[in-house]
């Protein structure tokens, strides 16, 4: 069965340091999303990409977040400058369209 | 956003059924509701959704009531790779066609042997 996979499992880095989550999308899905859940919190939505635009993004998603589909396979979420609050599991998802989503793994992030 | 409304924490019995409620009076004619679940240390997994009828699918039921204001995800029979934190969530049609779920707390379901 088809899945989302994500990588890294976990990614441990630095305040103030540059990481890349990728995810890579079930293949016919056209609408991929990021959701963040901090450890005891709810999962959060943090941003749709359909067609290599925003669809929408929360108030979470400022500008030290981007995403970006670089080839034909891969789903990126970039934080710039990372923050303590950072901290927290990144999951990717997608769906074919606007019915169910499918989430990955996710990857635990840690922000020293 | 719309809201549901869940019981924090539900306990079964491993091989029996488990009735999984959720309230959401403020449903609209065009909200879907969708169930997921959460086991530990992993993402969110799809169970089932529903717009009016009641559904099956290999993984559970789900019983919607006649006025859509409450909803019931039925495990027919437990096993303890059920137990995990199941979400009712509404989705919200957009008008860009995606899928934004947004996620309450859940039902923490224990499964005992």
């Amino acid at each position: 069965e088809p899945e989302v996979t994500q990588t890294p499992s976990h990614q441990v880095t630095q305040m103030g340091q540059e990481v890349i989550l990728r995810c890579v999308p079930i293949s016919n899905h056209l609408y991929f999303y990021w959701y963040r859940q901090i450890l005891g919190q709810k999962v959060e939505f943090l941003v749709s990409f359909y067609n290599n635009e925003i669809s929408e993004k929360s108030e979470i998603f400022d500008d030290q977040f981007s995403v970006e589909r670089p080839d034909g396979s891969n789903f990126t979420l970039k934080i710039r400058s990372t923050k303590l609050e950072d901290s927290a599991m990144y999951f990717c998802a997608s769906s074919v369209g606007p019915s169910v989503a499918f989430f990955g793994p996710g990857t635990r992030l840690t922000v020293l | 956003d719309a809201k549901t409304t869940q019981p924090n924490s539900m306990e079964s019995n491993e091989e029996e059924p488990v009735h999984l409620p959720c309230n959401h009076s403020t449903i609209s004619g065009t909200d879907y509701i969708h169930w997921y679940r959460q086991l530990p240390s992993q993402g969110p997994e799809y169970v089932i959704h529903g717009l009016t009828s009641n559904v099956n699918n290999r993984m559970a039921s789900l019983a919607i009531a006649e006025d859509r204001k409450s909803s019931t995800l039925i495990l027919h029979r437990a096993t303890l790779r059920d137990a995990a934190v199941y979400y009712c969530i509404l989705r919200v049609p957009v008008s860009g066609g995606y899928n934004k779920l947004i996620f309450g707390a859940g039902t923490r379901l224990a499964v005992h042997p």
